[in-house]
């Protein structure tokens, strides 16, 4: 089983590109994360999405964009780079309802320097 | 605001000791709490869901104190493959399906 499944695993920006980071579950979860992970801190949420066709801001979403494509991808673009969001970003899934989450499964991340 | 603590670490343990670590919640009305393992470099991953009192899962225990807002992870024989960073996690009753986490805390199993 593949889980989730997230693309690049490693990519080196300059300042002021952009791109697109790909997340697609199997798992028919509900709801979709991005979050960025900093060393010695812990997860940040960046966006989320409780179900197909909505979208929330996290608690750190400045400089970034979400598409929830379908039930199973949810992308993040980051419009003009900044060394700011050279971190590990992970996407994940989970099965909600009625306001719980039940764990997270996921991706394996990807790693973004921005020089 | 909603928090998480833990203790960093990182807690240096002899193989075959039982190690144990709490993680302190900010808000009362918190409905589900987890603990997740993540290895260097690794996505963290789920180690056990603490819904009620607490649970057992071979080596590990979990245990909840609603009325002290903690929660804890007990790990008994400790083995060196327990090496890792362990993630509290508490999903917070009025977040909207948002997970709170900790920072971790870095567990060493020594020989």
């Amino acid at each position: 089983n593949a889980g989730v499944t997230q693309t690049p695993k490693f990519q080196v920006l300059k300042t002021g590109q952009s791109m697109t980071l790909q997340c697609a579950q199997d798992m028919n979860h509900n709801s979709m994360y991005w979050y960025r992970q900093d060393p010695g801190m812990g997860l940040r949420l960046i966006y989320y999405s409780a179900s197909e066709g909505t979208t929330d801001k996290g608690e750190v979403p400045n400089g970034y964009n979400v598409s929830r494509l379908n039930k199973r991808e949810f992308s993040l673009r980051l419009e003009s780079a900044a060394p700011s969001q050279t971190s590990v970003y992970f996407c994940a899934s989970s099965f909600s309802t009625e306001g719980v989450s039940y764990g997270y499964t996921f991706g394996s991340g990807t790693r973004l320097t921005v020089v | 605001r909603k928090e998480v603590e833990q203790d960093p670490g990182p807690f240096n343990v002899p193989e075959g000791a039982t190690v144990a670590f709490n993680c302190t919640y900010s808000n009362s009305a918190s409905q589900s709490f987890f603990w997740y393992r993540q290895d260097c470099r690794k996505e963290p991953k789920l180690l056990m869901s603490v819904y009620s009192s607490g649970n057992e899962d071979g080596r590990f225990t979990a245990q909840l104190n609603r009325a002290s807002q903690y929660i804890s992870l007990l790990i008994r024989d400790s083995k060196l493959s327990d090496s890792a960073t362990y993630l509290c996690v508490v999903n917070f009753m009025d977040s909207n399906y948002q997970l709170i986490w900790g920072a971790g805390t870095k567990l060493i199993i020594k020989p």
